[in-house]
């Protein structure tokens, strides 16, 4: 049980497009999701937390209006990187929290050139 | 200080030995103790959980917690080289639904 899915796991895109993540919790509902970046050799960093029905918190230096945020259903909540610049390029993880505890989706791999 | 710490590494240790992992957290009021395993290029993978002072033992792995001493360990026994990734502490604070991540530390057990 406690079955995250993201997709895609990989996208590469140009400079000024914008770029949609999707995060499935597969068989629980989640009611708080959450959004990481991490980029090589660091550690993961918490970049806001997705609460269905309502706007997400952002984490302080993480620009809303860069990264958007959607959670429209208890198993569903999408990061849109618009306008997306190389600086974005990461490794970009979600998490469902159920039962007090936080379950890993496989991550997406972001490459703007 | 940083809220959680853990030493970088790595940590090496060699197959069928017993590797220990060291965590400390800064805020008193922390409730739930995770650990993560993370290969490299990989998310993280929950490996367990404690809540409570004392052990708590799933297959190879034990964790320990000391809130007294602010500080929860992992240790893995029989050690394999397929446990060799880097292993994250994350601490969730009272009412809150985040997690706060150490920087992991990097196990590599040799055959």
């Amino acid at each position: 049980g406690a079955v995250v899915s993201q997709h895609p796991s990989w996208v590469i895109c140009k400079s000024g497009t914008s770029v949609k993540i999707e995060c499935r919790s597969l068989d629980f509902q989640a009611t708080t999701m959450f959004w990481y970046r991490q980029f090589p050799k660091q550690s993961l960093m918490l970049m806001a937390t997705s609460n269905e029905g309502s706007k997400a918190t952002y984490e302080q230096g993480v620009e809303k209006d860069k990264f958007l945020i959607n959670h429209a259903s208890l198993t569903l909540s999408t990061l849109t990187v618009t306008s997306a610049h190389p600086e974005d390029s990461s490794f970009y993880i979600c998490s469902a929290r159920t039962s007090g505890t936080q379950y890993f989706g496989p991550g997406t791999r972001l490459t703007v050139l | 200080q940083k809220e959680v710490e853990q030493n970088s590494g790595p940590l090496s240790v060699p197959e069928g030995a017993i590797a220990s992992l060291n965590c400390t957290y800064s805020d008193r009021g922390s409730q739930s103790f995770f650990w993560y395993r993370q290969y490299s290029g990989k998310s993280p993978e929950l490996i367990m959980f404690i809540y409570s002072n004392g052990d708590k033992e799933d297959g190879r792995f034990t964790a320990q917690l000391n809130k007294a001493s602010q500080y929860v360990s992992l240790l893995i026994r029989d050690s394999q080289p397929s446990d060799s990734a880097t292993y994250l502490c994350a601490v969730n604070r009272y009412n809150t639904d985040k997690l706060i991540f150490g920087t992991g530390t990097r196990l590599q057990v040799f055959p």
